[in-house]
C-alpha cells in the first residue's frame, strides 16, 4: 500500500544532541512538508521540497535541518540549536497529480528531550 | 500573512449534529480542506470544497462555503463518540502554494 512512513515513533534525547527524525513516502508525490505540532499552536511549518535536491525554509526553520537527496525520503535533523525540541513532529507529501492539494501525512514521532 | 482561525474546543452530546467553524483570510483560496486527528496519529482528510461551491455533502458530513464572508463550516450529523478528535481546517492558496492550518477544534463527544 502507498503511504508515508515516519520512524521512530518515540525519540527521547539528551539535551545537546542531535536527533534525525526519517520520513519515507511512495506515492511518487513530488512536495514535501515538516511540520511542528504543540497542543494548542496547531501546526507549524518547518521545512518543505517542492523538488529533489531544493528545499525551502518554512515559518519555524531556526534550529533545524533538512536534506532531500531521493524523491522518496526527506529526513529532518532537529539540532542542539532548537531550544525547544520537544514536540509531535508531522511529515506530509503532496502530488501535482491530483489538482485538488490536498497533503498526504505520516503518524508522526514524538520527540521528549530529557 | 494568510491566517486560518478556528475555535479550540467543542463540546456536544452522542446523537447531536456538531457544526465546527472557521474563517480564512486568503481571497484567493482554490481549496479548503477538514482533516481529522486522533490521539497520537496523524492527519486524515475528511473531506474538502472547492472555492466556487456553496456546499458539499458526504454521508454524515456537510461542509458550507461562504466565500464573501470567508467562512467555512463542518457539520456532523448524529455525532458519534468515535467522531472525538481534533479537527483541523485548510486553506489552499499561500502565496508559496502551501497550506494554511488552523489551530485545530477539539471535539469532545459525551455518551
Amino acid at each position: 500500500d502507498g503511504g508515508i512512513t515516519q520512524s521512530p515513533k518515540y525519540l527521547f534525547r539528551k539535551e545537546g544532541q542531535n536527533v534525525t527524525l526519517s520520513c519515507e513516502q511512495n506515492l511518487n508525490h513530488d512536495a514535501m512538508y515538516w511540520y511542528r505540532q504543540d497542543p494548542g499552536q496547531g501546526l507549524r511549518l518547518i521545512y518543505y521540497s517542492q523538488i529533489v535536491n531544493d528545499f525551502q525554509k518554512g515559518d519555524i526553520a531556526e534550529g533545524y535541518s533538512v536534506s532531500r537527496e531521493k524523491k522518496e525520503s526527506f529526513p529532518l535533523t532537529v539540532t542542539s540549536a532548537q531550544k525547544n525540541p520537544t514536540a509531535f513532529y508531522l511529515c506530509a507529501s503532496r502530488g501535482h497529480h491530483k489538482n485538488t492539494g490536498e497533503l498526504f501525512f505520516g503518524e508522526g514521532s514524538r520527540l521528549t528531550v530529557l | 500573512g494568510e491566517d486560518v482561525e478556528q475555535s479550540l474546543f467543542l463540546s456536544v452530546r452522542e446523537g447531536d449534529s456538531s457544526v465546527i467553524n472557521c474563517t480564512y483570510t486568503d481571497s484567493s483560496s482554490t481549496y479548503l480542506y477538514w482533516y481529522k486527528q486522533e490521539p497520537g496519529a496523524g492527519l486524515q482528510l475528511l473531506t474538502y470544497i472547492f472555492s466556487n461551491m456553496d456546499m458539499k455533502q458526504d454521508q454524515r458530513l456537510t461542509v458550507l462555503l461562504n466565500k464573501k464572508d470567508k467562512h467555512l463550516s463542518l457539520r456532523i450529523a448524529d455525532t458519534q463518540t468515535g467522531d472525538s478528535a481534533i479537527y483541523f481546517c485548510a486553506d489552499f492558496g499561500g502565496s508559496q502554494g502551501n497550506l494554511i492550518f488552523g489551530k485545530g477544534t477539539k471535539l469532545s463527544v459525551k455518551p
